[in-house]
């Protein structure tokens, strides 16, 4: 089947816009997560959603970070007023609610370019 | 919390040589353990895991990787690389019944293989 999607591939955004990142998970997921994965920092968690249950919120760097998800299917993760050290490729995951929960299925990314 | 140390950032090897990606981690808690690859301007996938069982792990395409509670390693081998197991390696941990299962990676160890 269809493995994760985001969208858009790549964005180049002026610093001080703000952005919105898209992820859809694989159908029947439980479990979505966002990563950043950036020179220097490596890969990061953000944001973990389970369901209807509250996101965790951990791993958000600023309060300039959200994100919502939508009928427990599709996440975006919003960058308010960006900055240059936001520039990283966003790495959306998902998990089934199984055994396997513990095997997270990771998107392509997007890849923010702040100027 | 946990933290994943992969001890080499590069590792240059020819093809057909054998090599070994480490990783070490800390954590107060029994944990899961992963190893993913990233190709080129790919996304990151799952190329073999520890839940539980045999501490010994093998992927489809030849890796292997050991559990060893005692010196908190999970070090990655493959007795035979080929140019098309160029890629970074990401070691990563989750700590079980930690909220999520969040992934916490290591730096990455990049792995290239010269004809």
């Amino acid at each position: 089947g269809a493995g994760v999607s985001q969208s858009p591939s790549n964005k180049v955004t002026e610093k001080g816009k703000d952005v919105e990142l898209r992820c859809d998970p694989i159908s029947g997921h439980t479990a979505l997560y966002w990563y950043r994965q950036s020179l220097g920092q490596g890969l990061e968690f953000l944001i973990y959603f389970q369901g209807n249950s509250a996101p965790d919120k951990s791993g958000l760097p600023s309060d300039r970070f959200s994100a919502e998800r939508t009928g427990g299917s599709v996440s975006t993760l919003t960058i308010q007023r960006t900055q240059q050290e936001d520039s990283a490729v966003y790495l959306c995951a998902s998990s089934g609610y199984t055994r396997s929960s513990y095997e997270q299925y990771f998107g392509p990314g997007t890849r923010l370019t702040v100027t | 919390a946990q933290s994943v140390t992969q001890l080499d950032s590069q590792v240059p090897v020819f093809e057909e040589a054998p090599v070994e990606l480490r990783c070490n981690y800390s954590s107060s808690v029994s944990v899961y353990l992963f190893w993913y690859v990233q190709y080129p301007n790919q996304g990151l996938q799952l190329l073999l895991k520890y839940l539980s069982g045999s501490t010994l792990v093998k992927s489809i395409n030849g890796f292997e990787a050991e559990f060893n509670k005692s010196q908190t390693s999970f070090h990655l081998r493959k007795p035979s690389v080929h140019i098309s197991d160029t890629a970074e390696y990401f070691c990563a941990v989750t700590g079980k019944g930690t909220s999520g299962s969040r992934l916490t990676f290591g730096e990455g160890t990049q792995l290239t293989v010269n004809p």
